[in-house]
């Protein structure tokens, strides 16, 4: 497609409720990362995707959140038992190769917790 | 992940006059920086990018400056319009690293 893509725009959902957030990458971008921003706050950094190397989880918050790529396009981010601390807005991102063309974001998915 | 804090900094101009945003980076390891801005509602756009062995880049109306002895990065925005009204990040990359860190933002309100 012509930019990135994620979906649902907004979700909410009850505390201890499983999510999935979906991304659709820039066709033929190799690199995809998700980020996490919190209300009036920067990005903080989740999880990074890069063909078929094993993703870079460093900034994975816990062991409720999970991510996969499937055919190296479109990938799942996946918060199991949310929390409200989990609300924010989820940001999906794409480059051509690492980090050295400036990232295409998509408009992410706000989370609401309740 | 990396913490920032609650209350951003605001930088408030007049239209047409020219805008400064600075950013103090924080690894003194890192090659590659980018601005982005960012809506209300939409994802960071990206603005202009510069390599460490540039110490400075003009774009259409904009142009970094990078200083890495103090660590230190800078977006000028010339003749700033409404439009250019958002927040505005700086990310710096570590050099043979794979993710953008983000500063924590800097909100520019543009009067008419």
């Amino acid at each position: 497609g012509a930019g990135v893509s994620q979906s649902p725009s907004n979700k909410v959902t009850e505390k201890g409720k499983d999510v999935e957030l979906r991304c659709d990458p820039i066709s033929g971008h190799t690199a995809l990362y998700w980020y996490r921003q919190s209300l009036g706050q920067g990005l903080e950094f989740l999880i990074y995707f890069q063909g078929n190397s094993a993703p870079d989880k460093s900034g994975l918050p816990s062991d409720r959140f999970s991510a996969e790529r499937t055919g190296g396009s479109v990938s799942t981010l996946t918060i199991q038992r949310t929390q409200q601390e989990d609300s924010a807005v989820y940001l999906c991102a794409s480059s051509s190769s690492s980090a050295r063309d400036g990232y295409t974001f998509g408009s992410g998915t706000r989370l609401t917790v309740v | 992940g990396e913490s920032v804090g609650l209350h951003l900094p605001t930088l408030s101009v007049q239209e047409g006059d020219n805008s400064i945003i600075n950013c103090a980076y924080s690894n003194s390891a890192s090659d590659y920086f980018i601005w982005y801005k960012q809506e209300s509602g939409k994802g960071p756009q990206f603005i202009i990018d510069i390599r460490s062995n540039m110490d400075k880049r003009q774009g259409q109306r904009v142009t970094v400056l990078l200083n890495k002895t103090v660590k230190h990065l800078s977006l000028q925005i010339a003749a700033t319009q409404p439009g250019d009204s958002a927040v505005y990040f700086c990310a710096e990359k570590v050099s043979g690293g794979n993710k953008l860190v983000f500063g924590a933002g800097t909100i520019l309100r543009v009067k008419s």
